[in-house]
Formats: C-alpha cells, structure tokens, sequence
C-alpha cells in the first residue's frame, strides 16, 4: 500500500495563477482533509470531506475549493494565488468511527511570488 | 469551536532527561486527545492518543495524561534521545461524529547529546 500520496512535491506559481493539489490514499477511507503548516503556526485545517462526494470548510477556508469525486481522491485548488498562501499542503486520511488515527501525506511545499 | 493552546513552543533538554509539553483545550465535549510526532522535512504520525475515559496511557518512554477537570493534557517522554528531536503536536476533538481534530501550534524539542 503507498499509503497516502500528493502531486506535486513542490510548485512554484506567480500570483494569480490557479492550481491543484492532488491528494490519493489507497486504505479506503471514508474522511480525508487538506492542511496548511505555517511556521509557529501548526496545522490548520483548510477543508475535509466525511466521504465521497461531501466537503465542509475547515479553520482557513478562504482561497480554496475543494472536491471529492471519487473516494480515494481529494483535490484542493487556488483559483488565483497570492503570497499568503505560500506554504506547506499535507493531506491527511482517517476512518471514523472506530479509527480516529489521520494518516499524512508527504506534504506539497507551494511557493507564491 | 475548539481551542487547543500548546506550551512551550520550543524546548531543549539534555539527553538522558525528561521533556514534558503541555496542552489545554477549551470544549468539554471533546474526548479524544492524539499526539503526533513531526521529524524534520517529514510528515506528521501519530505516536500516541488517550481517550477520557482513561487518566494515563503509557507507551515505552512516552506518556500523556489527562485531567478532564482542568481541561489539560500532557506528553511525558523519559530518558530523550537524540531521535525524539522533532516537532511535537498535540490536539483534540471528539471521538465519534464528523468533528475535525484541532491542532496546537506545536513544540519543537530539540535533545542535546
């Protein structure tokens, strides 16, 4: 199993450009989530999903959209990015009720000049 | 919402001693209490958790204990090493439902040989 995965490892974008992080896990779990990791700042949530086809916002919701089509699969897009958003990207998963543990990408480092 | 506060934000020891990171979160309904561990350039895993319905759970050198009066958790590691230096996350939500776990900022500990 390779867990869970994210494309790409690494972006640069101009300001106002659009993008999406791709985000895959293969343990058939039904929740799935997108965080930003700040420096002095931890990990905040952005959206998650409880299953296919459902998405709720998260902490910093703002600037991103994000969709579950498919099970295994939670993207995440910037319509038009800015600076602020230069930051690290971890998916995570998890399969609720009886597992609370979230299991983490690799993480997507985004730079925005 | 939640609210989980980690202190310190840093800290140091020498190796052989204890570190201890400290965490308070503001909603009594919350039920579960998950640690992760973050190493440098890597992702986020899960080293430990405690559901209220227990005071102490203990792991080989790590622990964390719960006061649900006071709403504070802690992480106990004993006799740190040099591979315990990471960034260390604490967070909190309930058990069973859709509600997202609430990360703290984190502590970055740093084990001195």
């Amino acid at each position: 199993n390779a867990g869970v995965t994210q494309t790409p490892k690494f972006r640069v974008l101009k300001t106002g450009q659009s993008m999406t992080l791709l985000c895959a896990q293969d343990m058939n779990h039904e929740y799935m989530y997108w965080y930003r990791q700040d420096p002095g700042m931890g990990l905040r949530l952005i959206h998650y999903s409880v299953g296919e086809g459902t998405t709720a916002k998260g902490e910093v919701p703002d600037g991103y959209n994000v969709s579950r089509l498919k099970k295994q699969n939670f993207l995440l897009g910037l319509e038009s990015a800015a600076p602020s958003q230069t930051s690290v990207y971890f998916c995570a998963s998890s399969s609720p009720p009886s597992v609370r543990t979230q299991y983490f990408g690799p993480g997507t480092r985004l730079t925005v000049l | 919402g939640e609210n989980v506060e980690q202190h310190p934000s840093t800290l140091s020891v020498q190796e052989g001693d204890s570190a201890v990171i400290k965490c308070t979160y503001s909603d009594s309904a919350s039920n579960y209490f998950p640690w992760y561990k973050q190493e440098l350039g890597k992702r986020p895993q899960l080293i430990i958790d405690i559901r209220s319905n227990v005071g102490e759970k203990k792991d080989q050198r790590i622990a964390v204990t719960l006061n649900k009066t006071a709403k504070h958790f802690s992480l106990h590691i004993t006799e740190t090493q040099p591979e315990d230096s990471a960034v260390y996350f604490c967070a909190a939500s309930r058990f069973s439902g859709n509600t997202p776990l609430v990360f703290g900022k984190g502590t970055r500990l740093s084990v001195i040989a």
